[in-house]
């Protein structure tokens, strides 16, 4: 995903708290997603924000968004075995009508 | 029963060779797309079609075809494979809300190796 850039590879405990970050390009992009893919599976939508708001909280997802420094990050607390996956990062840019997505962080978790 | 469907789920096929991905939807979805996904770039997109009468090229279209046959089904063709186009492939379909939001359900991808 060309300009919607996410780092590669993130490992942390089972137990710890998970940020993946997330840059974006356009201003003007009204909704931001998160979505997660399981080894072998295709794309589910974890959340999303509005660009009017600052912080999403779903359970254990808090999405943060920094509209000033076009920056996202999703935070998953308590993170388990289970939300091993990668996790993409996705925006509707201006003049397009569908999805950008960032290159997708591949999130490992160690017992 | 799974809401996106897509075969075959594996294909292995060799350079110059007529390939078609299908893709069904029981989402009553409007909305359908065609993604590739490679290692280290995401998802790319390369055709979207809003409705039947649709059909928009997306980043990377060259060497692809779409047809949209009907509200449910979206098919991908590749003319004549070339082993650049080894990826995986992605349908999804997804249907705006009156708010704006444009959710996107991905069906679970065909694995496509061009020798």
């Amino acid at each position: 995903g060309e300009d919607v850039e996410q780092s590669l590879f993130l490992s942390v405990r089972e137990g710890d708290s998970s940020v993946i970050n997330c840059t974006y390009t356009d201003s003007s992009s009204t909704y931001l997603y998160w979505y997660k893919q399981e080894p072998g599976a295709g794309l589910q939508l974890l959340t999303y924000i509005f660009s009017n708001m600052d912080m999403k909280q779903d359970q254990r997802l808090t999405v943060l968004l920094n509209k000033k420094d076009k920056h996202l990050s999703l935070r998953i607390a308590d993170t388990q075995t289970g939300d091993s996956a990668i996790y993409f990062c996705a925006e509707v840019r201006r003049g397009r009508r569908a999805l950008t997505f960032g290159s997708g962080t591949r999130l490992q978790v160690q017992p | 029963d799974a809401d996106v469907t897509q075969t075959p789920r594996n294909r292995i096929t060799k350079t110059g060779k007529r390939i078609m991905l299908e893709c069904s939807q029981t989402k009553g979805h409007d909305r359908m797309y065609w993604y590739r996904q490679d290692p280290g770039l995401g998802l790319r997109l390369i055709y979207y079609s809003f409705d039947v009468k649709d059909i928009n090229k997306g980043e990377i279209s060259d060497g692809y075809s779409v047809s949209r046959q009907a509200q449910a089904k979206f098919s991908l063709s590749l003319e004549s494979a070339i082993p650049n186009q080894t990826a995986l492939y992605f349908c999804a379909t997804s249907e705006i809300r009156t708010s704006g939001r444009d959710t996107q359900y991905f069906g679970p991808g065909t694995r496509l190796t061009v020798l």
